[in-house]
């Protein structure tokens, strides 16, 4: 396994720009999970996809901000009109059906101006 | 709601020091329960996790036991090392597809 890898590391923006992130996971894992983690905090759950489907969104995802998966393998998360609040760590996890553990990539870095 | 309760930190060590991280748990039915690691400057990793109660996860010398009735899942090592400092995130999975809850973490310094 190559692990789960995001693109980009970092991105600094300035408030008002629309931001768009990558997931690439371990191949031939179905499910893939997006998650953001603000300073001393654990990461929060943002919105979850088995293959192509989006099956579950949290409340913190609000109108702003919209995840894809097309063809069941990368995925994107794209955020509106950022704020200031939007400033945070974006991680992505990826496991496989009928297993416990999500596997973690090195996340996304973004700071709102 | 489900929720994951961990003692604040930071926490700062001497090498060798025995270590342990309280973790509690709030969830209904019997979820799966998880010790995460962030080194500086890294992403999360698993460090170890527990299925079912009374079992005991273990690695890299850290070791942790599924408490049903106490609900919880603490943290423990016998002697850290310096390698050891890190974030320690406690966490918990309802099912096997389900979203990952986490603690707030508590950040571990080990000092020669």
């Amino acid at each position: 396994d190559t692990g789960v890898s995001q693109d980009p590391r970092h991105k600094i923006t300035k408030r008002g720009q629309n931001v768009t992130f990558r997931c690439d996971p371990i191949s031939e894992h179905n499910r893939l999970y997006w998650y953001r983690q603000t300073l001393g905090q654990g990461p929060e759950f943002l919105t979850y996809f088995q293959n192509e489907a989006q099956l579950e969104k949290s409340r913190l995802l609000s109108d702003r901000f919209s995840a894809e998966r097309p063809k069941g393998s990368f995925s994107t998360l794209e955020i509106q009109r950022t704020e200031q609040g939007d400033s945070a760590m974006y991680l992505c996890a990826s496991s496989r059906d009928n297993t416990d553990t999500q596997y973690f990539g090195p996340g996304t870095r973004l700071t709102v101006l | 709601g489900d929720s994951v309760t961990q003692m604040e930190g930071p926490v700062t060590l001497s090498e060798e020091a025995c270590l342990t991280i309280n973790c509690t748990y709030t969830a209904t039915g019997y979820p799966s329960l998880f010790w995460y690691v962030q080194y500086p400057g890294e992403g999360l990793q698993l460090l170890l996790k527990a299925t079912k109660a009374d079992d005991k996860g273990s690695n890299k010398g850290f070791e942790a036991t599924y408490r049903k009735e106490t609900t919880s899942f603490h943290l423990e090592k016998g002697s850290v090392q310096v390698s050891d400092s890190a974030v320690y995130f406690c966490a918990l999975r309802k099912t096997s597809y389900d979203k990952v809850i986490f603690g707030p973490g508590t950040s571990l310094s080990v000092i020669p």
